[in-house]
């Protein structure tokens, strides 16, 4: 399977723990994006990266919250002393650009990983 | 200002029949305006997208139809079948940006047999 794969799906934790995600894109995809989506709700954009460079980050991205991408290929999203509130499915998607123009404009999403806060 | 707002919340259609959904947004400085079909479980997956120099476009089932000055687009299903149950969310990128999504809160279609 060559898609954007995520790991772990499900993740069950207690409040004040810290959780990290991670995100394998697409090989040949320069750009990744973390996305926020909670029940019955769209996906809310986190933070952007080309290549390794972490060029957006969301309001939503609070200080708990961090994202890197240190080779340019997978990333990680963290989550430290989680509460309640982050409980939500964490998307990651990538897409490829080529001299900064979009390729299609068309992001690839991954399945998601469900965090559940207790 | 960058929202995107989308209606209705949740839809049920007879096989055959034409949901349509509808979306409206403020910033003129989108240029680019997809909509993505989501499964339970899964992530969403690109379903068709259109330019604001286009009024309608059409894939397969699939219609979009843009009104550039009211600000609105629609997604039309003809011949709905029950497969395409599913939540349908409606999105807008901004000009010269990074293909950074505006997503609307999505519409949840059950197509029943």
């Amino acid at each position: 399977d060559t898609g954007v794969s995520q790991d772990p799906r499900h993740k069950i934790t207690k409040r004040g723990q810290n959780v990290t995600f991670r995100c394998d894109p697409i090989s040949e995809h320069n750009r990744l994006y973390w996305y926020r989506q909670t029940l019955g709700q769209g996906p809310e954009f986190l933070t952007y990266f080309q290549n390794e460079a972490q060029l957006e980050k969301s309001r939503l991205l609070s200080d708990r919250f961090s994202a890197e991408r240190p080779k340019g290929s997978f990333s990680t999203l963290e989550i430290q002393r989680t509460e309640q509130g982050d409980s939500a499915m964490y998307l990651c998607a990538s897409s490829l650009a080529l001299n900064g123009v979009a390729n299609t404009g068309e992001l690839f999403f991954g399945e998601g990983s469900r965090l559940t806060v207790l | 200002q960058q929202q995107v707002k989308q209606s209705p919340q949740s839809l049920i259609v007879q096989k055959g029949g034409i949901p349509i959904i509808n979306c409206a947004y403020e910033n003129t400085a989108f240029d680019y305006f997809p909509w993505y079909q989501q499964f339970p479980g899964k992530g969403p997956a690109l379903l068709i997208a259109i330019r604001p120099d286009v009024s309608e476009k059409k894939e397969g089932r699939f219609t979009i139809s843009f009104n550039k000055s009211a600000k609105q687009f629609s997604l039309h299903i003809m011949d709905s079948q029950p497969g395409d149950s599913a939540t349908y969310f409606c999105a807008a990128v901004l000009s010269g940006g990074y293909n950074k999504l505006i997503f609307g809160a999505g519409t949840r279609l059950a197509v029943h047999p």
